[in-house]
């Protein structure tokens, strides 16, 4: 079946440092790509964005790049800080039709060191 | 504007007991999801419907059933409870037809089963 997966499973970075988390989806019809961030005992929100018509997005400190050709995507955040530590999971479409589906990778565990 | 509401938040069944979780919404969303997350694994769709009165299986269905009889609700039941549903699981909104394709989580049930 189709799936996502999702590098690195942990990081961690010093408070100010960039961090960036990788994903490759193999569904080719795949045409919408979120990004949510799960606090701990929370439900996931979503933080950022992107269509597959656009390769690019910026949110203030957070951005996210999409390859369509290699079928990856990333999620960049710069000038971290302690508030940033969470788990992050992207997603990709999935499935023929409109339905909205998401397959998600495993999760990316970000801490953040003051 | 409550958005997404699961209930209950915890329950403890024993094995080969039954039982309803049932998230409601606010946002006249018309495609509604359930998920299981588990450790290491991201959310897993179990099933989802695209409007009221239509389900479909996702990616994980077996052991579980759903119904839509109204717009705002969606209800996951469990029919006779096994270990490996021990889970939190998460039910999701959206509104593809207006071209929003973000999920809004609810807040989660965590189930044990023993």
């Amino acid at each position: 079946g189709e799936n996502v997966e999702q590098h690195p499973s942990t990081l961690s970075v010093q408070e100010g440092d960039s961090a960036v988390i990788k994903c490759t989806y193999s569904d080719s019809a795949s045409n919408y790509f979120p990004w949510y961030k799960q606090e701990l005992g929370k439900r996931p929100q979503l933080i950022i964005d992107i269509r597959s018509n656009v390769g690019e997005k910026k949110d203030q400190r957070i951005a996210v790049t999409l390859n369509k050709t290699a079928k990856h995507f990333s999620l960049h955040i710069t000038e971290t800080q302690p508030e940033d530590s969470a788990v992050y999971f992207c997603a990709a479409t999935t499935g023929s039709g409109n339905t909205g589906k998401l397959i998600f990778g495993q999760g990316t565990t970000l801490q953040v060191k003051p | 504007n409550a958005g997404v509401t699961q209930t209950p938040k915890f329950r403890v069944l024993k094995t080969g007991q039954s039982m309803t979780l049932l998230c409601a919404q606010d946002m006249n969303h018309e495609y509604m999801y359930w998920y299981r997350q588990d450790p290491g694994m991201g959310l897993r769709l179990i099933h989802y419907s695209v409007g009221e009165g239509t389900t479909a299986k996702g990616e994980v269905p077996d052991g579980y059933n759903v119904s839509r009889l109204k717009k705002q609700n969606f209800l996951l039941g469990l029919e006779s409870a096994a270990p490996s549903q021990t889970s939190v699981y998460f039910c999701a909104s959206s509104s593809i037809p207006r071209g929003d394709y973000g999920y809004t989580f609810g807040s989660g049930t965590r189930l044990t089963v023993v």
